[in-house]
């Protein structure tokens, strides 16, 4: 079954501090993304990576950045963060090949900037 | 732009009722879609996907939906609900070609009354 690893549950930060949030997945899929999820918004697509290295921005990628150095590792990093980045955050894989395939979702880092 | 829309953002059913949720999307090209469900606490899983052939298609825990092209919309739907079915249902869309990317719906919150 696949496994997608979000490092933390829960995280509190301050405003204007530098946020790494870490996702790792065990199935040696080429796809990975980053969305955030708010009640009555569902989920928004920050960014997503389809190869390592490679990244596009989604729908709401201002203030955030992303790092794909290895396959299995996809990091979402808010710059400077602020209170409206307070959220909850989720991570997705999926594999490419044999047409579009579902993503599997992490447990979600639920993320309270003050 | 692409969007897709579920116009029930809570519903309240009680136990043996029959539910359906609309989903309704804006592309036009082809697309694959799919129904996840996000139970309290838990991260988002895959509840059932369309990706060609026989427009019902039936996923996990009884539930099916049934995709109609002519009206672009994909409406879950369960004869009879459980009080375990209480989560919140994310209907998402993606096209066969060209992007990545995943448009999720805001999501539908289900309570079902024991």
């Amino acid at each position: 079954d696949v496994k997608v690893t979000q490092s933390s549950r829960y995280l509190v930060k301050r405003t204007g501090e530098k946020v790494f949030l870490e996702c790792v997945q065990d199935m040696d899929h080429e796809n990975m993304f980053w969305y955030r999820q708010d009640p009555g918004l569902g989920l928004r697509l920050i960014y997503f990576s389809y190869d390592v290295k490679m990244k596009e921005k989604g729908d709401i990628p201002e203030g955030y950045s992303v790092s794909r150095e290895k396959k299995e590792r996809f990091s979402l990093i808010l710059e400077s963060a602020s209170t409206n980045q307070t959220s909850m955050y989720l991570c997705a894989s999926s594999p490419t090949g044999q047409g579009v395939q579902p993503q599997h979702f992490g447990d979600g880092t639920r993320l309270s900037i003050l | 732009a692409q969007s897709v829309s579920q116009h029930n953002h809570h519903v309240i059913l009680s136990e043996a009722a029959s539910l359906e949720l609309g989903c309704n999307y804006s592309y036009g090209g082809t697309v694959n879609l799919f129904w996840y469900v996000q139970y309290p606490g838990q991260h988002l899983q895959l509840l059932l996907k369309y990706f060609s052939g026989d427009p019902l298609v039936k996923g996990i825990k009884g539930f099916e939906a049934e995709f109609i092209k002519s009206k672009f919309s994909f409406n879950l739907r369960k004869p009879s609900v459980q009080w375990s079915d209480t989560a919140e249902y994310f209907c998402a869309v993606i096209r066969t070609s060209g992007t990545y990317k995943y448009i999720f719906g805001t999501g539908t919150r289900l309570k079902v009354l024991a």
